[in-house]
């Protein structure tokens, strides 16, 4: 069964911009969840789709948003990038939503580096 | 105020020797649960372990077991039989209830754990 796919890899921007990254999760997995990790705040929640719905969301502004797509696939935005933003962000996939308690599989990440 | 504290920001261990890594817990929940991951160099979160509240027995999984600790609301994670490929930043972290009955999972910072030929 092939694993939590992460694209891009890598992302360079400048600040203003947005991004968005993409997640593909394990098959047959619905709840996508979303963490940004960086050297100073350390992993943080983002937000989890579950079944094309936002279940649950960390303390970040509106500038991140998420959505999740029919066959599970999930996608991150992020506007107005802020020099704050460069990051890896971590996409994990579970069978069931978070408060099922079930194993989360992460992704490799997607790093960006916001200049 | 810190929900998950590891207070071994890096550690060295011996290889073949057994190590514990060290994880305390705030919540005022009755139904939670922990996990601990292992992060490579290449940065995949990599899942290791997980224990419920409710669980009476601790957990194992190979050559890891978690230490729970209930009352002291302490869940350490102890290797047994360390190899070179153990080499990482170890992160413990807590699913938690929020007040609107939404979930979130919340990291400690991790402990780097460096194994010794």
């Amino acid at each position: 069964k092939a694993g939590v796919t992460q694209t891009p890899r890598y992302l360079i921007k400048t600040r203003g911009q947005q991004v968005t990254l993409s997640c593909s999760p394990i098959s047959g997995h619905r709840s996508v969840s979303w963490y940004q990790q960086t050297p100073g705040q350390g992993l943080q929640f983002l937000f989890e789709y579950f079944s094309e719905t936002q279940r649950n969301k960390g303390n970040f502004p509106g500038r991140f948003s998420g959505r999740q797509f029919s066959n599970s696939r999930s996608e991150m935005n992020v506007s107005t990038l802020e020099l704050g933003d460069s990051a890896l962000y971590l996409c994990a996939s579970s069978p069931g939503s978070l408060g099922g308690g079930h194993e989360q599989f992460f992704g490799p990440g997607t790093r960006l580096t916001v200049l | 105020a810190q929900k998950i504290t590891q207070t071994q920001p890096g550690m060295f261990v011996q290889e073949k020797e057994a190590v514990t890594l060290d994880c305390t817990y705030d919540t005022s929940d009755q139904s939670y649960g922990l996990f601990w991951y292992k992060q490579p160099s290449s940065g995949e979160m990599i899942f290791l372990i997980y224990q419920g509240s409710y669980d009476e027995q601790n957990a194992t999984e190979g050559r890891y077991s978690l230490n729970f600790q209930k009352a002291r609301k302490s869940a350490n994670l102890v290797i047994s039989a360390s190899q070179l490929g153990d080499s990482a930043m170890y992160f413990c972290a807590m699913r938690e209830r929020q007040l609107d009955s939404s979930y979130k999972l919340i990291f400690g910072s991790g402990t780097r754990l460096l194994v010794r030929p």
